[in-house]
């Protein structure tokens, strides 16, 4: 099993660029997640899915947008990249929900914006 | 989820024991206390899990008062891999807040020679 895997793990935007960062899981888990983690801060929840098809926000969504067409992918958009928004994004996966239920982490993205 | 307490840094010789507290004094019945590590340029990964009493695993081992207030996160004989930092979660499964773990600033170890 790879696990959680994410891609690209690392890419530079200028202001205003789009792109599109992909998360994939094989363990079949039904939640998935998105955090950005910024220097000397814990991880902030961006988006989160709960089944194919299903997305929701979470803590800090403004200017991101995600879709989870397949249930192995979740997808997270920035349409117009800001300088605010370089960070280091963790894609996650879980069976359940819940802060019982482990979650497992993909590599990471790090993305700096211009 | 509980707010929860840890020191932010924390260093160490190689071979010795590390003991990281954390405290919760507003853990609720239902909550459960789990222990993250993430290394540098890593996603965080899961490393123990417990309600009360003592847990171990190959890993660590986890030590829980009676009023579950607090909580010890052990690593016996670390190593210079063991340098990470080390997250303490408390909540519980059922909370409809749950979605999100709340990962806080953890505590940095630094382990050398």
């Amino acid at each position: 099993n790879a696990g959680v895997t994410q891609t690209p793990k690392f890419r530079v935007l200028k202001t205003g660029q789009s792109m599109t960062l992909l998360c994939a899981q094989d363990m079949n888990h039904e939640y998935m997640y998105w955090y950005r983690q910024d220097p000397g801060m814990g991880l902030r929840l961006i988006h989160y899915s709960v089944g194919e098809g299903t997305t929701a926000k979470g803590e800090v969504p403004d200017g991101y947008n995600v879709s989870r067409l397949k249930k192995q992918n979740f997808l997270l958009g920035l349409e117009s990249a800001a300088p605010s928004q370089t960070s280091v994004y963790f894609c996650a996966s879980s069976y359940a929900r819940g802060a019982r239920e482990t979650q497992y982490f993909g590599p990471g993205t790090r993305l700096l914006v211009l | 989820l509980a707010k929860t307490t840890q020191p932010i840094s924390m260093d160490s010789y190689e071979g010795q024991e590390v003991n990281i507290t954390c405290s919760h004094n507003n853990i609720a019945t239902n909550d459960y206390i789990t222990w993250y590590q993430q290394f540098p340029s890593q996603g965080p990964r899961f490393i123990i899990q417990g309600y009360k009493t003592k847990v171990t695993n190959e890993v660590a081992s986890l030590f829980i008062p009676a009023d579950r207030k607090s909580s010890t996160l052990s690593l016996p004989r670390v190593s210079l891999s063991d340098t990470a930092v080390y997250y303490c979660l408390v909540g519980d499964g059922r909370s409809n807040s749950g979605y999100a773990l709340n990962f806080g600033k953890g505590t940095s170890l630094l382990v050398t020679p």
